[in-house]
């Protein structure tokens, strides 16, 4: 079947650490995959995308490579700030269906 | 351009009651995606209307049905609400022409339902 798994949270930085999340995914057929955020009280919002292989989706600092071989979308950024304090969610878009697969989310405090 | 709209924000029902949920697309969209966000199971698609044809549907019992009108605009019913109802609604839309399965989401903040 298809599945995201995300890495266990919270997730607790410093102002300017470096950050990964952790996502991997099972699917049939190419997926697309996303990084989707939620504020507290929010919807969703995108964060960045990757439509094949190898792509690489940015925005606002954060990066993920779309990796076949080890089906992985890991989110980075190089120097977190207070303001990304959010929970991230790593979703997959099923091929062939408007349906999004979500991760469990990683929740993500920084302290300045 | 005005993002997802969803209606009423928050709502307050009783067990064995019944809720109807609305959804307003970005202009231009014709796919409209349904999802339950609960702390237990996290995020569960509902379903997908195009066209005001349900094109996919989720694992939800037959309590939970939807609708879509010609303007895209998109509706949910809960009937027999229970307490396990209870959940934060996000709808989302996309532009989703023929083919189903490309498309960027983009969602509304949701509306929080507390069932009683």
């Amino acid at each position: 079947g298809n599945s995201v798994t995300q890495m266990e949270g919270p997730v607790t930085l410093s102002e300017e650490a470096f950050l990964t999340i952790n996502c991997t995914y099972t699917a049939t057929g190419y997926p697309s995959l996303f990084w989707y955020v939620q504020y507290p009280g929010e919807g969703l919002q995108l964060l960045l995308k990757a439509t094949k292989a190898d792509d690489k989706g940015s925005n606002k600092g954060f990066e993920a490579t779309y990796r076949k071989e080890t089906t992985s979308f890991h989110l980075e950024k190089g120097s977190v700030q207070v303001s990304d304090s959010a929970v991230y969610f790593c979703a997959l878009l099923i091929q062939g269906a408007q349906k999004l697969v979500f991760g469990q989310g990683t929740r993500l405090t920084i302290n300045p | 351009k005005a993002g997802v709209t969803q209606t009423p924000r928050y709502l307050i029902k009783t067990r064995g009651q019944q809720v109807t949920l609305s959804c307003s697309p970005i202009s231009g969209h014709r796919s409209v995606s349904w999802y339950q966000q609960t702390p237990g199971q996290g995020l569960q698609f509902l379903f997908e209307y195009f066209s005001e044809t349900q094109r996919n549907k989720g694992n939800f019992p037959g309590r939970f049905s939807g609708r879509q009108f010609s303007n895209s605009r998109s509706e949910m019913n809960v009937s027999t609400l229970e307490l396990g109802d209870s959940a934060l609604y996000l709808c989302a839309s996309s532009l989703a022409e023929v083919v189903a399965g490309r498309e960027t989401q983009y969602f509304g903040p949701g509306t929080r339902l507390l069932v009683l």
